[in-house]
This record gives C-alpha cells, structure tokens and sequence, in this order.
C-alpha cells in the first residue's frame, strides 16, 4: 500500500533562515506531488505541484521553491524565511483517476519568529 | 474561475444533535470529495461522490452530489465528539493539471 511521510513535523525557525521540508512517497511509481499551505482551521493553498522528476508548477508568487530530485521525492525550500511563511505545511500524492482523490502527509508546522 | 463555498464556517453542537455540512459552487464538476482533518494532522480522504444525485452512507454520514453536480452536502446523525474536526469539500479543476480545488471549510465541534 502506498504511504506519504514529511518531516519534520515541527519546525521553530527565526525570520532569514533557510527552510527545508522533506516529503517520500513509498508504494508508488511517478506520482503527482503537491505542497499545500494551510491557515489555522481554513482551506489549503496550493503552492506548487509535480508531475515528474524536476518538473515544478508553482501556483502563487511567493518566497518558496520545491524540487523534486527524485521520483519519490518533493522538497520544500526557502533561502529566507518570512514571518508571513509560518504556517502548516502538507505534502500529498494523487490516486491516478479521474476523479484524483489526494492522501496528504502528517503535515509540517512553520513557525517563523 | 471554479470556486467551491462551504457553510457554515463553524458549527459548535451538543452530542446527539444532527447536522449538515453544505458545499456550493455555479460550476459543473465532475466528481467531489470529502475530507476530515483534526488538528495538527494531514486531511484524509472520506469518500468521493460522482453520479448526479447519488448518496453514499458512512457508518452517521450521509454524503449526497446534487443532481446537477453544482453541490453536495454531509449529513451527520446523532454527532459524537469523535467527529470533531474539519471537514473539507474539494473537486478536480477543469484543467488536465490534476488539480483540486478545496472549499474553505468547516469547522465542527461536538461536545460531549
């Protein structure tokens, strides 16, 4: 069965230091990678998506990049972090189908002082 | 622009009491799903609906599309605090990107 793991779950960062958030997909082959953003209890914000090795779709203009090394690998980044980048993070990975359910990771939480 | 609206925002009941969870949109989509997210935890996958008018049951939850697959709805019976959450409506974008689109929420609380 497939799972998705990020990490790290916490991170406690001061404003202009790097961010690196790391998510694996295991079970699967060439899946759709996605980084959401969430604020407390709304909606998620789509920032970027990955259909395959080095290919990055970014979906807002913002201070963050993503990468995709590896087929099974999404990795979130930042060179100088914002107080505005605090925020919970969710990698996921899309069920080919129409009708494209996500399984989300256990989420990774931003906090820039 | 596709949008999906979800009402109410917040919803505080009293264990045992019913409720029902909407998630409108002027658009067509093809299929929408349901997702449950406690606190510092990922969304996970409730059901998906996909027929016009279909009604898919979930042990107290009863999830239905509406026949012109504008909306649906989550119905919950004799709510437990274990239902507590947020609860998530979202369907594919009408781009080949594999995107979804999320409505913006609602929170539940049951108190027990």
């Amino acid at each position: 069965s497939q799972t998705i793991h990020q990490w790290p779950a916490t991170l406690v960062q001061p404003v202009g230091s790097p961010l690196s958030l790391e998510c694996t997909v295991e079970g699967t082959s060439n899946p759709n990678l996605y980084w959401y953003r969430q604020a407390a209890g709304r909606g998620l914000q789509l920032l970027f998506y990955s259909v395959g090795i080095g290919q990055i779709s970014s979906e807002v203009p913002q201070n963050l990049s993503a990468s995709r090394p590896q087929d099974r690998q999404f990795i979130l980044s930042s060179k100088k972090l914002l107080l505005s980048d605090s925020g919970f993070y969710l990698c996921a990975w899309r069920r080919l189908a129409i009708t494209g359910e996500l399984f989300f990771g256990e989420g990774s939480r931003l906090t820039v002082l | 622009t596709q949008l999906l609206e979800q009402s109410p925002q917040f919803l505080s009941i009293q264990e045992g009491e019913n409720l029902t969870v909407y998630c409108n949109s002027s658009s067509v989509f093809s299929s929408l799903q349901w997702y449950r997210q406690e606190p510092g935890e990922g969304p996970v996958l409730l059901v998906t609906v996909v027929t016009g008018g279909e009604v898919k049951k979930l042990k107290r939850l009863t999830f239905q599309f509406g026949d012109a697959r504008k909306d649906s709805s989550l119905h919950i019976t004799a709510a437990q605090p274990g239902d507590t959450g947020l609860y998530l409506c979202a369907g594919p974008g009408s781009s080949n990107t594999g995107k979804l689109i999320f409505g913006q929420g609602t929170t539940l609380q049951v108190k027990p």
